[in-house]
């Protein structure tokens, strides 16, 4: 089952912040936040693990609550180049399925000047 | 340069004719990983291979065949393809860190239309 990815899409004026949230159903293992700008390949931004760590770099952070098996990812300040769609991919816990990745459906970032 | 290489970008064909798309990656990573991305379902997980031989489903592997025979090569196979698999396909690849788990290297793309 996938996570869900809220809010579908935001709009926002550079310097504006932002938060996404995903929020899984099952018991998470890691946390992957990816952004796709239009017409190109998925990039990687940062994994998280259990232990409710918070990573950043630059003006974008993330957090993982893994009791709730949410995660929320934080643009400060926001610059047009953060436009783009951001997916959260999901590891479960325990099992064997030691590779499998579940992607959310995706929050769509628009930023403008 | 580091990448992950997909063959063909682009590929219109009919049904039922097999099709074969190239994955390879000069990075010398373990893990590879095939998904397909459509509008509003984000992206979708085929199969992954977590080394040469070593191979496992992933949410949609129904339709899809996969081989790891070398270490920088992983093939998406159809069969025999159906309209439902026109979609947009990308590999990824990634080193398998316990300790910061995978953090994927993603292809360009591969953009197949299945008459």
């Amino acid at each position: 089952q996938q996570p869900v990815q809220s809010p579908q899409a935001v709009i926002l004026r550079e310097g504006e912040d932002a938060v996404i949230n995903c929020s899984s159903s099952k018991a998470l293992y890691s946390v992957h936040w990816y952004r796709q700008k239009h017409g190109e390949a998925p990039v990687f931004l940062m994994i998280l693990l259990k232990g409710g760590e918070q990573k950043g770099h630059d003006k974008i952070s993330a957090s993982f609550n893994e009791k709730k098996q949410q995660s929320s990812l934080y643009l400060t300040a926001s610059q047009l180049s953060y436009s783009g769609t951001y997916f959260c991919g999901t590891r479960n816990a325990g099992g064997t399925s030691y590779g499998k990745l579940t992607f959310g459906q995706g929050t769509i970032l628009t930023v403008h000047p | 340069e580091a990448q992950v290489t997909q063959n063909p970008r682009y590929l219109i064909t009919v049904t039922g004719k097999k099709l074969t798309v190239t994955c390879s990656q000069n990075m010398n990573h373990e893990y590879m990983s095939w998904y397909r991305q459509d509008p509003g379902l984000g992206l979708r997980q085929i199969y992954y291979s977590m080394n040469v031989e070593v191979t496992d489903k992933g949410d949609v592997p129904e339709g899809y065949k996969v081989s790891r025979k070398e270490k920088r090569n992983f093939p998406l196979i159809l069969e025999s393809p159906s309209p439902n698999q026109t979609s947009l396909y990308f590999c990824a690849s990634s080193f398998i860190f316990r300790a910061n788990g995978l953090t994927q290297h993603f292809g360009d793309g591969t953009r197949l239309s299945i008459l």
